[in-house]
């Protein structure tokens, strides 16, 4: 069975600040797909990142980076210099390769950036 | 290309009542979904199909039924709604199983009294 673990619920952060989104996951898999979601308050759902379990290497994309360790089963997100668009519910994801239709779904991290 | 479209955006049912919420994407995507969201629960999975004719059962299933009878369209039938089904649904849709990522449709948010 696959679990995905975002023990954060709710953050709030004064705009510039750095925030860092915590995501640990559990899966039998050998290989997996890990993903990040952005759900704004009109309510879609938008893909921010799909990292594959075999691919270590930090992403950076503007302000956003995500840092996988496969040793602690981790796949972090941090927003560098917070703006008040951050502002939404963030999702971590998981699902078995060649899957990609079965996500599995943390119960997401409510962030509020405040000018 | 209107990509993934739900079908009505709000719905509010009675007790025992049926439906169909809508799903259809043009983008001749093999894989479709059906998620739930509930507050603090995240999505979970419903039922999914990897294909015209092929369909699973995701993580919550019961009291839902799905069918793919084309490529484009994969309605979610509520049998007997009962209040538990009050949620945010949301279909999604990804090109095959090594696509990059799910384009999810916009929601439906269903109220059962």
């Amino acid at each position: 069975a696959q679990k995905v673990t975002q023990a954060q619920t709710e953050i709030s952060v004064v705009e510039k600040e750095d925030v860092t989104l915590d995501c640990v996951y559990e899966t039998r898999d050998t290989t997996y797909y890990l993903f990040w979601y952005k759900q704004p308050p009109s309510g879609e759902l938008v893909f921010l990142i799909r990292r594959n379990s075999f691919d270590e290497q930090n992403e950076i994309s503007g302000r956003y980076s995500w840092n996988f360790q496969k040793s602690t089963s981790s796949f972090n997100f941090t927003i560098t210099a917070s703006q008040v668009v951050d502002s939404a519910v963030y999702f971590c994801a998981l699902s078995p390769t060649g899957a990609n239709s079965k996500l599995t779904f943390g119960k997401g991290i409510t962030l509020s950036v405040r000018p | 290309n209107a990509g993934v479209t739900q079908t009505p955006k709000f719905q509010v049912l009675k007790t025992g009542q049926s439906m169909t919420l809508q799903c259809a994407q043009d983008m001749n995507h093999e894989y479709m979904s059906w998620y739930r969201q509930d507050p603090g629960m995240g999505l979970r999975l419903i039922h999914y199909s990897v294909g015209a004719g092929i369909t699973d059962q995701g993580e919550v299933p019961n009291g839902y039924n799905v069918s793919r009878s084309t490529t484009e369209d994969f309605p979610l039938r509520l049998l007997s709604a009962a209040p538990s089904q009050t949620s945010v649904y949301f279909c999604a849709s990804s090109r095959d199983r090594a696509s990059y990522e799910q384009y999810f449709g916009p929601g439906t948010r269903l109220t059962v009294t």
